[in-house]
């Protein structure tokens, strides 16, 4: 079925790098995308979010690409630091599905000192 | 201001049991989803509650059930346990039945043995 998932499972950078986490998305008809990050024992706490009108998105050190013709969602921490190891989420939500979000498997993000 | 309270943090059912969860809304809040979470995937949409009514459902059989209080509290009620249920549960609370503003509670940890 159509589902939102992840390209990399487990992501390690170096302290200071940036990076790039990937989603894909599989329909057309969401229009409304979100970051979220899982610490251990946490729930999900939002980063960024992205409508469907927009291509980029930026935050404090985080930017939201869309690319809506291939179906491709990223997130981009610059100059990544420790307290950035979790696990990532792309979450969507269709037009017509009301207030329920679909989530992508995740990312563990792992910054190296 | 008080985030989204969920309690208990950890629970410990055996097969077969019927279960209770409980979470309060961010102040403010007025709408409360509920998601599963099983270990190392995405969260799932179980329903969601607005004008303690449910105005939505997932995927989820008739065994997960619901309720919504006046003061915006929600209850999740689990019957039957099976060796599946096993999850971490969130709530998550945000204001008006759209997508946007989604707070997330630290979640109830349900083991069922």
């Amino acid at each position: 079925g159509e589902s939102v998932g992840l390209h990399l499972p487990t992501l390690s950078v170096q302290e200071g790098d940036n990076s790039i986490i990937n989603c894909a998305y599989s329909n057309s008809a969401s229009d409304y995308f979100i970051w979220y990050k899982q610490e251990s024992g946490k729930g999900p706490q939002f980063i960024i979010d992205i409508r469907s009108n927009m291509d980029k998105r930026q935050g404090q050190r985080v930017t939201v690409l869309l690319n809506k013709t291939v179906k491709h969602l990223s997130l981009q921490i610059a100059a990544t630091q420790p307290g950035d190891s979790a696990v990532y989420f792309c979450a969507e939500n269709r037009g017509n599905a009301g207030n329920m979000l679909t989530f992508g498997g995740g990312t563990r993000l792992m910054v190296k000192p | 201001d008080a985030g989204v309270t969920q309690s208990p943090t950890h629970l410990i059912k055996t097969r077969g049991q019927q279960v209770t969860l409980r979470c309060s809304p961010k102040s403010g809040h007025d709408t409360v989803s509920w998601y599963q979470q099983a270990l190392g995937q995405g969260p799932q949409f179980i329903f969601q509650y607005y004008e303690e009514e449910e105005r939505q459902r997932g995927n989820f059989p008739d065994r997960f059930s619901g309720h919504q209080f006046p003061n915006y509290s929600s209850e999740l009620n689990v019957n039957a346990l099976l060796l599946g249920d096993s999850a971490l549960y969130l709530c998550a609370s945000s204001s008006g039945q759209g997508p946007y503003g989604y707070t997330f509670g630290s979640g109830t940890r349900l083991t069922v043995v």
